[in-house]
């Protein structure tokens, strides 16, 4: 059965400070990978998703991620945040025979100034 | 406008209580999902249909009904609403796996 497993499920990060966030996944076939986005008292908004092709993905907002199959991890990152960026978010995959997403339990920015 | 989109955005109902969240999608995905957001369990799969008439359940389907007679509307029934299904509802979309969109949500407290 595939699993998410979301490593940090807060993170508190000072302003303009690089921040990554965690995500390693198991499953037996191949994967699609997702970031989700989502703020208070809203629905989720995709950050970037990961398909096929080169390993490195690039969203919205200045985040990317990068899928590492070796190492099942598919870890967020931007270089640097912004107060607007205080949100929880979600790693998600799908590939399994349902067709659903099975998501981890998200992480919880917080960018202070 | 195309999109997805559920009613109501927010109910309150009594214990045993029958109640039915609605989602209708635009675009003739084959997929939709039904999911619930908990404190501390981000998102679980309550119930997801392949096509038209083909509904099957998911991790935490009990206490729940869904229906699907056509490809754009997928309603939630709670047949006894319990406190435990106090909860943020969320309804998706998708074809086959590599996209998926969200609706709003329904935030749903039971009394």
């Amino acid at each position: 059965a595939q699993s998410v497993t979301q490593l940090d499920s807060q993170v508190p990060v000072f302003e303009e400070a690089p921040v990554e966030l965690r995500c390693n996944y198991s499953s037996s076939v191949s994967v699609y990978l997702f970031w989700y986005v989502q703020y208070p008292n809203q629905g989720l908004q995709l950050l970037l998703k990961y398909l096929s092709g080169s390993t490195l993905v690039k969203g919205i907002n200045g985040f990317e991620a990068e899928f590492n199959k070796s190492q099942t991890s598919f870890h967020l990152r931007k270089p640097s945040v912004h107060i607007s960026d205080t949100a929880e978010y979600f790693c998600a995959v799908s590939g399994g025979s349902q067709g659903n997403l099975i998501f981890g339990k998200g992480t919880k920015l917080s960018v202070k100034p | 406008d195309a999109g997805i989109t559920q009613s109501p955005r927010y109910k309150i109902t009594e214990t045993g209580r029958q109640v039915t969240l609605m989602c209708h999608q635009t675009w003739s995905h084959s997929y939709m999902f039904w999911y619930r957001q908990d404190l501390g369990h981000g998102l679980r799969l309550i119930y997801y249909s392949a096509a038209a008439d083909i509904t099957d359940k998911g991790e935490v389907p009990d206490g729940y009904v869904v229906s699907r007679s056509k490809t754009e509307n997928f309603p939630l029934t709670l047949e006894s609403a319990t406190r435990s299904q106090t909860s943020v509802y969320f309804c998706a979309s998708s074809e086959w796996g590599n996209g998926y969109t969200f609706g709003s949500g329904t935030r749903l407290t039971v009394v």
